[in-house]
């Protein structure tokens, strides 16, 4: 049973250009939104995250939009570059931080120069 | 040094065989966690630890157990190794004093099971 479903399962795209990731999660008990982020050989590691009261959060050139009404919420990596090359997982947690993060497949990045 | 450091980081090994993987942090969070990571899975919790007294069971809990020897440490044992838990798995900790819900990962074991 997967909770949280993430689109696409990959994504190439070019130097300068917009990257978009989206989620989307059945449980409206959820209420806390991180991405992830993983280089090969690495763990993954946290990037940015969300809470629902507000419906966007912006730190440099990535954003989370938050859109609690159609259970969905998106990362938009603005200005690409190839050093943004991974793997992005988002991610829910439930209301009152039981710790618990449920993942979803995860999306790989490509950005060519 | 690394905060959250895992043994072995690969290990191939045989159907049937025990097999454990060890987990050591040094950033004294109290909660513990792990994952494996599939291909088009994502990642899937298999057990996570509160304390050293608590231990719970996450959403792939079959076929693995653990202990938590110290507050700074979490084994994963498979009882007996089957292909399909050939993966990697990853250890995650976080700090329930924080107020934080960020988890910091190690660096993975890639487990093969022939």
């Amino acid at each position: 049973q997967q909770q949280v479903k993430q689109s696409p399962q990959s994504l190439i795209v070019q130097k300068g250009g917009i990257s978009i990731i989206n989620c989307a999660y059945e449980n409206t008990a959820f209420d806390y939104f991180p991405w992830y982020q993983q280089f090969p050989g690495k763990g993954p590691a946290l990037l940015i995250a969300i809470r629902p009261d507000v419906s966007e959060k912006k730190e440099g050139r990535f954003t989370i939009s938050f859109n609690k009404s159609a259970k969905q919420f998106s990362l938009h990596i603005m200005d690409s570059q190839p050093g943004d090359s991974a793997t992005y997982f988002c991610a829910a947690g439930p209301r009152g931080y039981t710790g618990k993060l449920i993942f979803g497949q995860g999306t790989t990045l490509q950005v060519k120069p | 040094d690394a905060d959250v450091t895992q043994t072995p980081r690969n290990r191939i090994t045989k159907t049937g065989k025990r097999i454990m993987l060890e987990c050591s942090q040094t950033k004294g969070h109290d909660r513990m966690y792990w994952y494996r990571q599939d291909p088009g899975l994502g990642l899937r919790l298999i057990y996570y630890s509160f304390d050293v007294k608590d231990i719970n069971k996450g959403e792939i809990s079959d076929g693995y157990s653990v202990s938590r020897q110290a507050q700074a440490k979490f084994s994963l044992s498979l009882e007996s190794a089957i292909p399909n838990q050939t993966a990697l798995y990853f250890c995650a900790t976080s700090d329930s004093l924080s107020g934080l819900d960020t988890q910091y990962f190690g660096p993975g074991t890639r487990l093969t099971v022939l």
